[in-house]
């Protein structure tokens, strides 16, 4: 099966700055990566996706970026705000693309 | 939009107790999803369900069982409840061969 990991943990940055998640993920059929943001007593919402036939994808202050040879895939948050403060999860699908694997998730704060 | 609810936001319950949470969507999505959410270890699977009355073991299905009887209710069942099962519980949906999942919003599930 599909495996996902996801680094770092824990992310704290300032105000302003830039944030960057990243994932590995181990079944090179997955065609599809999606990103979800978990606010705090709130469940998981999908903020953006990337599909394999691209190899960046971008929305305002975030971009999604793959790369299919290494088997990659990045979030990046740019000018980063305190409503930004979640947990973040990426994940990749199974071979029949009805099943999600997600990473452990990583904890952003945002320091004002 | 798609909206999942799941029953109860937190719920207490006693070791062997039979619990029962329950999950509804309003978009007629074939897919539905149990998942738990422990810190460090992400979102992982639970139970799956393709269909009405069809479902499928996930990566940690042992303790727990499902049910579903209409298109959109999705139920978990944990047949005698543990300490080991405390934990933020999500339900998901999704359309058939649609990647991005919608979730409800958890239930806090704690085991006295």
């Amino acid at each position: 099966g599909e495996n996902v990991e996801q680094h770092p943990s824990t992310l704290s940055v300032q105000e302003g700055d830039s944030a960057v998640i990243k994932c590995t993920y181990s079944d090179s059929a997955s065609n599809y990566f999606p990103w979800y943001k978990q606010e705090l007593g709130k469940g998981p919402q999908l903020i953006i996706d990337i599909r394999s036939n691209v190899g960046e994808k971008k929305d305002q202050r975030i971009a999604v970026t793959l790369n299919k040879t290494a088997k990659h895939f990045s979030l990046h948050i740019t000018e980063t705000q305190p409503e930004d403060s979640a947990v973040y999860f990426c994940a990749a699908p199974n071979n029949a693309g009805n099943m999600l694997t997600f990473g452990g998730g990583t904890r952003l704060m945002v320091k004002p | 939009d798609v909206k999942v609810t799941q029953s109860s936001r937190y719920l207490v319950k006693r070791t062997g107790e039979k619990v029962f949470l329950e999950c509804v969507q309003d978009m007629d999505h074939e897919n539905m999803f149990w998942y738990r959410q422990d810190p460090g270890l992400g979102l992982r699977l639970i139970y799956f369900s393709y269909d009405v009355k069809m479902k499928e073991k996930g990566d940690i299905p042992e303790g727990y069982s499902v049910s579903r009887e209409k298109k959109e209710r999705f139920s978990l069942i944990l047949e005698s409840a543990s300490t080991n099962q405390t934990s933020m519980y999500l339900c998901a949906s999704t359309l058939q061969g649609k990647g991005s999942q919608h979730f409800g919003d958890g239930t806090r599930l704690s085991i006295l």
